[in-house]
């Protein structure tokens, strides 16, 4: 049911810049924040990025986040095998009354 | 630290119920709202519910609504989903979150537990 449409698969080598998009509508990127979401393998996820761009503390500044319409993007540079992992967006729907979240993005470090 | 410890999670057959909890620590819990998140083997992250710092305000997944309940004990620091007419569909880890953020249209989840695993026969 994922209305937040993320490409199901990125790759990058160590050392590189890697972008994960995340599509959306009016109702939902469009009008309110984009957060992602980062799970490592047999893991709970833990928050990357909220208020479209911002990062908690911990989180390193080679990781980013930007917000345009109904679209939303997550890079990270300077790549490492750390960040292998899976990635989800998340936005609130105005229409549905609910969160979505994204379909989610596999990252490989290759 | 915020501590989310679930529990509850269990193997039970099509159309019983289960009442999976959420114990928080380290966090005013009265003061924050709460989700419940699912994932299914092998898939994606899926919302369930919302419940705002007072329990006031909830909301519901669409697939859920009718058959599963969200409360808060703020006395006891702790998070409940009842869930009833279980179905195949159901089967996932149940993670509950903290909620941060201004309104309910801008909130992300700062702080997640470890998940319960509920598992749905038919």
């Amino acid at each position: 049911q994922s209305v937040l449409t993320q490409p199901p698969s990125a790759s990058g080598t160590p050392g590189q810049r890697v972008t994960i998009s995340c599509s959306g509508s009016t109702s939902n990127i469009g009008g309110n924040p984009v957060s992602w979401y980062q799970q490592l393998p047999g893991t709970a996820p833990t928050l990357l990025i909220y208020s479209n761009s911002q990062r908690p503390s911990g989180v390193p500044d080679r990781i980013s986040g930007s917000k345009s319409g109904t679209s939303a993007s997550l890079a990270i540079s300077g790549l490492q095998s750390e960040d292998e992992a899976d990635y989800y967006c998340a936005a609130w729907d105005d229409s549905l009354k609910g969160v979505l979240f994204g379909g989610g993005t596999k990252l490989t470090v290759l | 630290e915020v501590q989310l410890v679930e529990s509850g999670g269990d193997l039970v057959q099509s159309g019983g119920s289960l009442r999976l909890s959420c114990a928080a620590s380290g966090l005013t819990f009265s003061a924050r709202g709460m989700i419940w998140v699912r994932q299914a083997p092998g898939k994606g992250l899926e919302w369930v519910s919302y419940i705002s710092p007072s329990g006031r305000t909830i909301y519901y997944e669409d697939s859920v609504k009718g058959r599963f309940t969200i409360s808060r004990d703020n006395s006891k620091k702790s998070l409940f989903l009842q869930m009833n007419s279980l179905r195949a569909e159901d089967t996932a880890k149940y993670y509950c979150a903290t909620v941060d953020g201004s309104s309910v249209n801008i909130m992300w989840f700062d702080s997640w537990g470890q998940g319960t695993l509920v598992t749905v026969s038919s």
